[in-house]
């Protein structure tokens, strides 16, 4: 089985702080993506990753970046956590070439006081 | 661009009956056409998918219908138990590949016992 974890389950940070939300995959999957949900607005694309050291924006990717120095590791970054960014966040993968479906981590509820 | 548009945003069926959520999406270029189902805690699942060269797809109480023209596409469930209560979402693919998906916003289903 696919599994991909996220460094934390619960996030509590105040305004202006630096951030770093980790996703691990143990499946040689090809590509990572991040997300943040919220409620009524569904699933919205933050950032995706198709290689090591490549990313491509999403929809929605102002006020983050992320790294992908390792295959299995892809990490969000709030480079100045606002309150606005209060959220869900979820990390998914999928394999690779041709192939469609996303296995998505538990997820990181992050808290900006 | 693209957008999936999801409804019912809520839906609360009686045990045993059948629940029926559709989507709408906006570029006639999306081939695939996946359902994630996402439990309290826990990351979205898929659980059912259909591409755009077959018009439906059936998986015990779970089916999938698609009609490419109107560009919609449905997900029923029949026989409902109370372990299908969950969020579930519906997405379609974007273009720029790397199996990119778009999400709809999502449907909250409780099952009454």
């Amino acid at each position: 089985d696919v599994k991909v974890t996220q460094s934390s389950r619960y996030l509590v940070k105040r305004t202006g702080e630096k951030v770093f939300l980790e996703c691990v995959q143990d499946m040689d999957h090809e590509n990572m993506f991040w997300y943040r949900q919220d409620p009524g607005l569904g699933l919205r694309l933050i950032y995706f990753s198709y290689d090591v050291k490549m990313k491509e924006k999403g929809d929605i990717p102002e006020g983050y970046s992320v790294s992908r120095e390792k295959k299995e590791r892809f990490s969000l970054i709030l480079e100045s956590a606002s309150t606005n960014q209060t959220s869900m966040y979820l990390c998914a993968t999928t394999k690779g070439q041709a192939t469609y479906e996303q296995y998505f981590g538990p997820g990181t509820r992050l808290t900006v006081t | 661009g693209e957008n999936v548009e999801q409804h019912p945003s809520t839906l609360s069926v009686q045990e045993g009956d059948s629940a029926v959520i559709k989507c709408t999406y906006s570029d006639s270029a999306s081939n695939y056409f996946p359902w994630y189902k996402q439990e309290l805690g826990k990351g979205p699942q898929l659980i059912i998918d259909i591409r755009s060269n077959v018009g439906e797809k059936k998986d015990q109480r779970i089916a999938v219908t698609l009609n490419k023209t109107a560009k919609h596409f449905s997900l029923h469930i029949t026989e409902t138990q109370p372990e299908d209560s969950a969020v579930y979402f519906c997405a379609a693919t974007r273009r720029g590949g790397a199996q990119k998906l778009v999400f709809g916003q999502g449907t909250r289903l409780t099952i009454n016992p």
